[in-house]
């Protein structure tokens, strides 16, 4: 299975929005409603910041906001805050009943 | 206090055997999936296969399939990862992490805290 694309890096000053792309297939983005995003911090263990497309877990701030078109997904940081800063992967479950991630967003906080 | 506890930092040479584990508390182990996620340095997270404790069913992506066994004791709540013949290509960080919801394998919102394995002669 391929890993969903993500791009490299995305930059933004604090205060600034912006936007994390994930570009799938039929088979997997397009197929179900079970995008979900992750913050992932060096040193630290992956966190669950949106799931189902648009759901945000309990203690998440409503400065992150997911939604999906077709085979893309996005993931919206508003107010951009130095603690943003971290990997950030999009994943998705498939057709073949597994699940794969993107290959990752570095959001830098310039 | 629901949580994933792992066992420790692993060193090993190549060709040895290995099984690491991930032990879960304060929750129902056998209704909640529980997947393993690979971080090799510097490189992305790779899901790599996934358990339902309650009756053993496993999926592995396949890229992993025949490289790895997933298993789980569900009279420990336990659940394992492991490799009959390690490579130096297995060096790499891997994560355990369960589901939200039970019956559920759509996204994880626990995770354990990782288990660094070194393989190198």
């Amino acid at each position: 299975q391929s890993a969903l694309t993500q791009p490299a890096s995305v930059s933004g000053s604090p205060g600034q929005s912006i936007t994390l792309s994930c570009t799938g297939t039929s088979r997997d983005i397009g197929a179900y409603n079970y995008v979900s995003w992750y913050q992932h911090q060096p040193g630290k263990a992956p966190k669950l910041m949106i799931f189902d497309v648009s759901k945000r877990p309990s203690g998440i701030s409503d400065r992150f906001s997911g939604s999906k078109s077709g085979t893309s997904a996005s993931l919206t940081i508003s107010g951009l805050q130095a603690e943003d800063e971290a990997n950030y992967y999009c994943a998705s479950i498939t057709s073949s009943n597994t699940f794969v991630f993107g290959g990752g967003t570095k959001v830098n906080v310039l | 206090e629901v949580q994933l506890v792992q066992s420790g930092a692993e060193v090993k040479k190549p060709r040895e055997s290995l099984k690491i584990s991930c032990k879960g508390s304060g929750y129902s182990f056998s209704t909640y999936y529980i997947a393993w996620v690979r971080q090799m340095p510097g490189k992305g997270l790779e899901w790599m296969g996934i358990i339902y404790p309650g009756d053993s069913d496993t999926r592995y992506n396949p890229s992993f399939q025949g490289q790895v066994t997933i298993s789980a004791d569900t009279s420990i709540s336990t659940a394992y990862l492991q490799w009959s013949s390690l490579q130096a290509s297995d060096t790499a960080v891997y994560y355990c992490a369960r589901p939200g919801r039970p019956y559920s394998s759509s996204s994880f919102d626990l995770w354990g805290p990782g288990t660094l394995v070194t393989v190198s002669s």
